[in-house]
């Protein structure tokens, strides 16, 4: 089974803090993803990546930034935090560009004060 | 642009109960389409899933059938049960759009006993 891993199920910060919230996969798989989770708004794509080093803007990338050094890992980083961006955060892989289901990790609760 | 449109929630029902989730699809091409399920506390994870018109996608009970005529894939159970309770989300994914899913906004289901 692919297993995506979160790398803290609850985190508070303040705002203005640079925040980075972790997501590995232990499948090879070449696209991961972020997104947001708000009551009443689904999910919402931030960033994604098709490769290493590789990154793509999704549908709300404002305030935020993402690195992908390795294959495996895909971060998350909040450059300065406001209390707007407090949601939860997933973060999901699939094995190749044009090949879903995504696989997604159980989710970061931000709280940012 | 390609969009998911899932039944406004919450829905509440009694055990054994018969479910349906509706969902409807606009999109360019022909999707996949996908049904997610987050249980509390947890992340997505795909519950079924169907490729090409007419397929039905089928799991733990759940099932739907992929309607191109009325762009449709509403997911229907039975019988539900107390440990069915989660959100469910509606999904689609055309190759167009690369490894992009595109979700629904997400319908809380409670099941009592």
């Amino acid at each position: 089974d692919v297993k995506v891993t979160q790398s803290s199920r609850y985190l508070v910060k303040r705002t203005g803090e640079k925040v980075f919230l972790e997501c590995v996969q232990d499948m090879d798989h070449e696209n991961m993803f972020w997104y947001r989770q708000d009551p009443g708004l689904g999910l919402r794509l931030i960033y994604f990546s098709y490769d290493v080093k590789m990154k793509e803007k999704g549908d709300i990338p404002e305030g935020y930034s993402v690195s992908r050094e390795k294959k495996e890992r895909f971060s998350l980083i909040l450059e300065s935090a406001s209390t707007n961006q407090t949601s939860m955060y997933l973060c999901a892989s699939s094995p190749t560009r044009f090949v879903s289901p995504q696989h997604f990790g159980d989710g970061t609760r931000l709280s940012i004060l | 642009g390609n969009s998911v449109t899932q039944m406004e929630g919450p829905v509440t029902l009694s055990e054994e109960a018969f479910l349906t989730i509706n969902c409807t699809y606009t999109a360019t091409g022909y999707p996949s389409l996908f049904w997610y399920v987050q249980y509390p506390g947890e992340g997505l994870q795909l519950l079924l899933k169907a490729t090409k018109a007419d397929d039905k996608g089928s799991n733990k009970g759940f099932e739907a059938t992929y309607r191109k005529e009325t762009t449709s894939f509403h997911l229907e159970k039975g019988s539900v049960q107390v440990s069915d309770s989660a959100v469910y989300f509606c999904a689609q994914h055309q190759e167009t759009s690369g490894s992009r899913l595109t979700f629904g906004e997400g319908t809380q289901l409670t099941v009592n006993p």
